[in-house]
């Protein structure tokens, strides 16, 4: 148990919807990153949070957004659903400091687009 | 992208067997780190090896490092029926955005 959570654990919905993921940070870590990851292949890099800014960005486009609150805890928000965003969403967290960037993973929300 | 290539994409073994998976990387890189992901769930961190490291041991776990040929290998020894999962490996290159391009991946079958 890496102690990041989120959800909800899986997700029905239709193109052209929107849809809010959620993630809750591990304890002590200000940093969330958000990873795609399609059938068959590694996890892609969307977005990385770090005080509630956004700190980099992966290839994806601007219907993809997230947020990151005080608490870190954070969101991944997908409008516009298209069939290709069905994948397994995770969210990890880290604490920044120098070299080391160890990040722990939540288990994941799978979204399916119909 | 994916950063590079995981060898080999699956792999069957008998328990009690060693595994070695290998990773190819293109760029140049501050750490690596290998990942275990069951049935399509969530990411679990198992060991990383720093750029200046070559070899590094967690229990069972072997990780070796080339950065002269980009290339990393995890060893699993006497491997179990619990190994069972996918094993990627994933760099992280000391920029200023912290994130993680991953391989795509070695799908290990341990058989009991």
């Amino acid at each position: 148990e890496t102690g990041v959570t989120q959800s909800p654990t899986h997700l029905i919905k239709t193109r052209g919807q929107q849809v809010t993921l959620r993630c809750s940070s591990q304890s002590g870590h200000n940093t969330v990153s958000w990873y795609q990851q399609a059938l068959g292949q590694g996890p892609q890099f969307i977005f990385q949070y770090y005080r509630e800014e956004e700190n980099g960005r992966g290839n994806f486009p601007p219907r993809f957004s997230g947020l990151q609150f005080p608490n870190y805890s954070s969101e991944l928000n997908v409008n516009a659903l298209e069939l290709d965003d069905s994948a397994l969403y995770l969210c990890a967290s880290s604490l920044r400091r120098s070299n080391l960037y160890e990040q722990y993973f939540g288990p994941g929300t799978r979204l399916t687009v119909t | 992208s994916q950063q590079g290539e995981e060898d080999p994409q699956a792999l069957s073994i008998q328990e009690g067997e060693n595994a070695t998976m290998n990773c190819s990387y293109k760029t140049s890189i501050n750490n690596l780190q290998w990942y275990r992901q069951n049935s399509g769930r969530g990411l679990v961190h198992l060991i990383l090896i720093r750029s200046n490291e070559r070899e590094k041991h967690s229990g069972r776990l072997r990780v070796t490092l080339d950065t002269s040929k980009k290339s990393s290998s995890l060893l699993i020894t006497a491997s179990r029926a619990a190994d069972t999962a996918s094993y990627f490996c994933a760099t992280y290159n000391g920029g200023a955005t912290n994130k993680l391009i991953f391989g795509t991946g070695t799908l290990l079958a341990v058989q009991p």
